[in-house]
């Protein structure tokens, strides 16, 4: 079946660096979403991206989508304690109609 | 408002028991969903409500049930359930469904359930 494969499961960074997470889906994707998760809290959604190739920045946040739109990653500059949880990216699933296809998620650590 | 809010927000019951789970939304999305959530673990989609006609059922033991009464109201009704069904059921809900696109979805804050 489909499936939306994340790397790394797990960073650990000082405050101040900068992090990046990689999704790579089996399929082309119509469309990508990324998803915040702070500890004990529940996804909120970051952004969404449509097009070949699209970069889409917030604040600190830059967002990519590859140009066969199978892959997408999410770096952060300089990195804050703020930014401590994990991110989870979420493809369309091809063939469900509403289905999210979730990677496994990055947890990220961030040491003040 | 863009809140989708979800009771209770713990729950623990016995194998015997019978409980029900509310989620409720008044963003006027018209798509509303069911996730369960192991620790360290992405969501795992179990229901999809269109319109309030259930559109997807990811094969969910019968244990669970859904029901839709309205365009804003979500429930899961819970019976018989085992220890393995302990995590976090996530509410979430979208302006709608297409074919070839998904929309952003907005989750709630979750119902954390304890099955003894």
């Amino acid at each position: 079946g489909q499936q939306v494969m994340q790397i790394p499961q797990y960073q650990h960074v000082q405050e101040g660096e900068d992090f990046t997470t990689y999704c790579n889906s089996s399929t082309t994707l119509s469309n990508i979403q990324w998803y915040k998760q702070r500890p004990g809290g529940h996804p909120v959604f970051l952004i969404q991206l449509v097009k070949s190739g699209e970069v889409k920045k917030q604040k600190r946040l830059t967002f990519q989508f590859g140009e066969a739109k199978k892959n997408s990653s999410l770096h952060i500059t300089a990195t804050q304690t703020t930014d401590v949880g994990t991110y989870f990216c979420a493809g369309h699933g091809s063939s469900n109609t509403g289905k999210l296809i979730f990677g496994q998620g990055t947890t990220l650590q961030v040491k003040p | 408002d863009t809140e989708v809010t979800q009771t209770p927000k713990h729950l623990v019951m016995g194998m015997t028991n019978k409980k029900s789970l509310k989620c409720e939304q008044h963003m006027g999305h018209r798509a509303m969903y069911w996730y369960k959530q192991k620790a360290k673990k992405p969501p795992e989609l179990m229901f999809v409500y269109s319109y309030e006609k259930l559109s997807i059922n990811e094969s969910v033991p019968s244990r669970f049930s859904p029901e839709c009464p309205n365009s804003s109201l979500l429930n899961l009704h819970l019976h018989a359930l085992q220890p393995e069904d302990s995590a976090l059921y996530l509410c979430a809900s979208s302006p709608g469904l297409a074919e070839t696109f998904t929309y952003e979805q907005y989750f709630g804050p979750g119902t954390r359930l304890t099955v003894t």
